[in-house]
C-alpha cells in the first residue's frame, strides 16, 4: 500500500525568507502524481502545486517550487519570499496514475508559521 | 458561488444520534469523495463514488454510510454517532481519469463534534 510521510509537524520561517517542507512517499507504482495542498485557518483545501511522476522537471508555481527526487521518493516544497498569508497547514498527497480511482493519500500535515 | 458546497458547516450532536452531512457540486464531475481529517493523521478516505450506481468503501468506512442521490449530490451519514467520529469532514470531486483532470476540488469542510 502507498504511504505518505511528513516528518515535520511544525515549521517556522521569517517573512521574506525561504522555507522547505519535506515529504516522502512509498509506492511500487511508476505512474503517479504528487500534490501539495494548503489549508489556511479558513479550513479550505487549496491546491498549491502538482507534479507528474513521468516529468523530470520540477514543477513551479510563482513562489512555490518542488524538489522531486523520484529514486529517493522524496517530494519537498520550497516557498520563497515567504508572506504572512503563507501561514497554514500544508499537506503532501499522492495519487496513482491513470486507470485508477483518483483517490488521494495524504501525509500528516506540516503547520507553517510565518513570523513578521 | 462555490463549486463544491457542504452543509452544515458546523454541527454538534450527541452520542447515538443519526446525522447526515450533505455535499453538492456544480463542476459536472463524475467522481465524488468523502474524507475525514484528524489532527496528526491528515485526511483519510471514507467513501468514494464514480457515479450514482458505483459506490466504494475507503480505508475508514466503518460507522459511516453514503448515498449518491444524483451526479451532483453525495451525502455521508453517521447512523449512530460516537465521540471518536468528532472530526473535520471534507467532500471532494474530480473528473474521470480519461478527461485528463487530475485535481480534486474540495468543499469548505464540516466540523462535526459528537458529545
Amino acid at each position: 500500500a502507498q504511504t505518505v510521510t511528513q516528518s515535520q509537524p511544525e515549521m517556522s520561517v521569517q517573512e521574506a525568507e525561504t522555507v522547505t517542507l519535506s515529504c516522502t512517499y512509498d509506492t511500487s507504482e511508476s505512474d503517479y502524481y504528487l500534490f501539495w495542498y494548503k489549508q489556511p485557518p479558513s479550513r479550505q483545501m487549496i491546491l498549491v502545486i502538482r507534479q507528474e511522476a513521468y516529468k523530470q522537471q520540477n514543477a513551479t508555481e510563482n513562489r512555490f517550487s518542488v524538489n522531486f527526487q523520484k529514486a529517493a521518493k522524496s517530494f519537498s516544497l520550497k516557498i520563497s519570499d515567504s508572506q504572512l498569508g503563507d501561514a497554514a497547514m500544508y499537506f503532501c498527497a499522492y495519487r496513482r496514475g491513470s486507470g485508477n480511482t483518483g483517490k488521494l493519500i495524504f501525509g500528516q500535515g506540516t503547520t507553517l508559521q510565518v513570523k513578521p | 458561488d462555490a463549486d463544491v458546497t457542504q452543509t452544515p458547516r458546523n454541527r454538534i450532536t450527541k452520542t447515538g444520534k443519526r446525522i447526515m452531512l450533505e455535499c453538492s457540486q456544480t463542476k459536472g464531475h463524475d467522481r465524488m469523495y468523502w474524507y475525514r481529517q484528524d489532527p496528526g493523521l491528515g485526511l483519510r478516505l471514507i467513501y468514494y463514488s464514480f457515479d450514482v450506481k458505483d459506490i466504494n468503501k475507503g480505508e475508514i468506512s466503518d460507522g459511516y454510510s453514503v448515498s449518491r442521490q444524483a451526479q451532483a449530490k453525495f451525502s455521508l451519514s453517521l447512523e449512530s454517532a460516537i465521540p471518536n467520529q468528532t472530526a473535520l469532514y471534507f467532500c471532494a470531486t474530480s473528473g474521470s481519469s480519461g478527461t485528463g483532470s487530475y485535481e480534486q476540488y474540495f468543499g469548505p469542510g464540516t466540523r462535526l463534534t459528537v458529545t
